[in-house]
């Protein structure tokens, strides 16, 4: 089924260690985004991309990393995982222009957690 | 920046009632659009209806509908008959139309709760 696949669904991490939050979409849609979700404060938006090698920060990005080589492919880092990065991970892409008209896509999210 | 505001955290329901949910939002854009989300336990976001700033008509999905009135910058949410699947968190967005700008800016959140 043709949609965005965020991998993995529940991960625990320790404090200091590094992962790769994978975000893929087959819908050829030009805008991808990660946002992190926590308790009274909404989704906030870590980076963006709008297309194949152009990334820029969001709201919240400092401890992340993004980079887009490919259209369908956004992967989001952790360079260092610290205890206030435990959240739940949403991965959401669109189309550019149309993107208002015919709305965004979410993964079904990560939830990460730093001990 | 623009700015979306949830004022109620938390509201309930019975079930078969009507509820409004509200969401007033800070732009200097005269065309954008506005969404309303739902998320359930699942924690997957689903879309529940979409406004364009340009259009007048309020937008109207079954039993879902916003007011929506523009010069007060307010895009409330509607849902009528209320049932128990409604129950969840629900987000309202905006994005703007034109340009380059595809960020989708989200409010904090109201949390449904919806009794038998």
């Amino acid at each position: 089924n043709a949609g965005v696949t965020q991998t993995p669904k529940f991960q625990v991490l320790k404090t200091g260690q590094s992962m790769t939050l994978q975000c893929a979409q087959d819908m050829n849609h030009e805008y991808m985004s990660w946002y992190r979700q926590d308790p009274g404060m909404g989704l906030r938006l870590i980076h963006y991309s709008v297309g194949a090698g152009i990334t820029d920060q969001g709201e919240v990005p400092n401890g992340y990393n993004v980079s887009r080589s490919t259209t369908e492919d956004f992967p989001l880092r952790l360079l260092s995982a610290a205890p206030s990065q435990t959240s739940v991970y949403f991965c959401a892409s669109s189309y550019g222009t149309g993107g208002g008209r015919y709305g965004y896509t979410f993964g079904s999210g990560t939830r990460l957690t730093v001990v | 920046a623009q700015t979306v505001t949830q004022s109620q955290p938390e509201m309930s329901v019975q079930e078969a009632e009507t509820v409004t949910l509200s969401c007033t939002y800070d732009t200097s854009e005269s065309d954008y659009y506005l969404f309303w989300y739902k998320q359930p336990p699942s924690r997957q976001m689903i879309l529940v209806i979409r406004q364009e700033a340009y259009k007048q008509q309020n937008a109207t999905e079954n039993r879902f509908s916003v007011n929506f009135q523009k010069a007060a910058k307010s895009f409330s949410l509607k849902i009528s008959d209320s049932q128990l699947g409604d129950a969840a968190m629900y987000f309202c967005a905006y994005r703007e139309s034109g340009g380059s700008n595809y960020k989708l800016t989200f409010g904090k959140g109201t949390l449904l709760t919806v009794n038998p």
